[in-house]
């Protein structure tokens, strides 16, 4: 059975931290792994990887996939109380459109 | 970037009743719609997935004769809660798929049924 596992269920850091939150799956024909960040509403797309070991970067978040071992990180580098929210992994395997998510990281920042 | 509305966002109505929820996609033709079900701290569960001009494929343990899925356009899928229960209360999202690899999501529908 596919499935996508999310790790640390929840984070509680300070303003100015650095965290890495995880995510491993097992899945039938990878395809592509995506985070999403999800606030009070619908997630919000952050990144999509497709080939292990290259870097995604956008501002403070960077992200990379580890397609041997299979898992991806997520880092949020410089925390702000605005990156307060739950981190969403999801995985697509190839024979389908569909989207596995694991559970999430919930992940709140202090001042 | 792509935009994927749902209306209404809110929706409060009385057991046994109807509620019709409506997901477009604004800026971009979806083939392929999808709906998930997202309860309090927990993360999204996909309900259906919906194809243009056919019939929705309901994933297990959800009643298709419940929630009715149209798709009825390349920029309109609709989720019809029938008779709906107190247990039906929850967070509906809509998403849909640009062709490539990415789901853009709506902003949800919260269902509270009394």
């Amino acid at each position: 059975e596919d499935k996508v596992v999310q790790s640390p269920l929840s984070l509680v850091v300070h303003e100015g931290d650095t965290v890495t939150l995880n995510c491993s799956y097992e899945v039938t024909n990878f395809r592509s792994l995506l985070w999403y960040k999800q606030e009070k509403k619908a997630p919000t797309f952050l990144f999509m990887l497709t080939s292990s070991g290259i870097e995604k970067k956008s501002g403070r978040l960077s992200s990379i996939l580890d397609k041997k071992e299979l898992f991806s990180i997520l880092n949020i580098t410089a925390t702000q109380t605005g990156d307060s929210a739950v981190y969403l992994c999801a995985v697509g395997p190839y024979n389908t459109d569909k989207l596995i998510f694991g559970t999430g990281t919930r992940l709140q920042v202090f001042p | 970037g792509a935009v994927v509305s749902q209306h209404p966002s809110r929706v409060i109505c009385k057991s046994g009743t109807s509620v019709k929820i409506e997901c477009r996609s604004l800026d971009f033709q979806a083939t392929t719609m999808f709906w998930y079900r997202q309860f309090p701290k927990k993360s999204l569960m996909l309900m259906a997935t919906s194809n243009e001009g056919s019939k929705a494929t309901y994933e297990q343990g959800v009643e298709k004769d419940k929630f009715l899925i149209n798709h009825a356009s390349l920029t309109l899928s609709t989720l019809t809660v029938t008779s709906a229960h107190p247990e039906d209360s929850s967070f509906y999202i809509c998403s849909a798929w640009t062709g490539v690899d990415t789901q853009y999501f709506g902003p949800g529908t919260r269902l509270t049924v009394l």
